[in-house]
């Protein structure tokens, strides 16, 4: 089936540094989605995309729709403990309009106060 | 406001007996729900695709009278899992996208998820 490359698996940062995770794809996709998911919980949105090179923001994240429409990259800057979690990329891909996501692997990412 | 909310939040069942779980979106109509389930330190698997007043359309792979799925409103969605054995444990969590009328979005928001464990 379709699939989503998400790297990296996970990251151990330091508080205060910057993260950058992405997804590439070999597909094109019409929508991309970033969510971050804490332990026990559902994915909450942060981000959502849709046009090709859109370039968002929300607080400390930014998130970018490749000009190609098969990547997206998240970054997130001066990292907080709270950061701490599984961070998905998701993705619609253009055929018919059912609504349903691909998903990543996803991101673990681990924050070191 | 998009909050989505499931009950319950965790479920201890024996094998054998049935579990149903709700999937509400609180303030907003949702044209479409979906089912997932989500193993360990993996991703999320797309069990269904559920529509207000029509059947449900599930993934490959998916049995459709082991997890039946019930969509009676536009906030509404029950999936019931039949006669649980021990390898249906797991978290399962649901998403509904956002609707206008006829117009959907493709947003979608993700209720908490329900633990179920069968003994």
């Amino acid at each position: 089936g379709q699939q989503l490359n998400q790297s990296p698996q996970s990251m151990f940062i330091q508080e205060g540094e910057d993260v950058s995770m992405n997804c590439t794809s070999s597909s094109i996709f019409n929508t991309w989605l970033w969510y971050k998911q804490d332990p026990g919980e559902g994915p909450v949105l942060l981000i959502a995309l849709y046009k090709a090179g859109e370039l968002t923001s929300n607080g400390r994240l930014t998130a970018q729709f490749g000009i190609t429409r098969k990547d997206s990259f998240l970054n997130i800057s001066a990292s907080i403990p709270s950061d701490v979690g599984i961070y998905f990329c998701a993705g619609h891909l253009p055929s018919g309009n059912t609504g349903k996501l691909i998903f990543g692997q996803g991101t673990t990412l681990q924050v070191k106060p | 406001g998009a909050v989505v909310s499931q009950h319950p939040s965790w479920v201890i069942c024996k094998s054998g007996t049935s579990v149903k779980i709700e999937c509400r979106s609180l303030d907003f109509q949702a044209t479409t729900m979906f089912w997932y389930r989500q193993f360990p330190k993996q991703s999320l698997m797309l069990m269904a695709t559920s529509n207000e007043g029509s059947k449900a359309t599930y993934e490959q792979g998916v049995e459709k009278d082991k997890f039946l799925i019930n969509h009676a409103s536009l906030t509404l969605s029950t999936l019931t899992v039949t006669s649980a054995h021990p390898e249906d444990s797991s978290f399962y969590i649901c998403s509904a996208r956002w609707g206008l009328g006829t117009i959907s979005y493709n947003e979608q928001f993700f209720g908490p998820g329900t633990r179920l464990t069968v003994l």
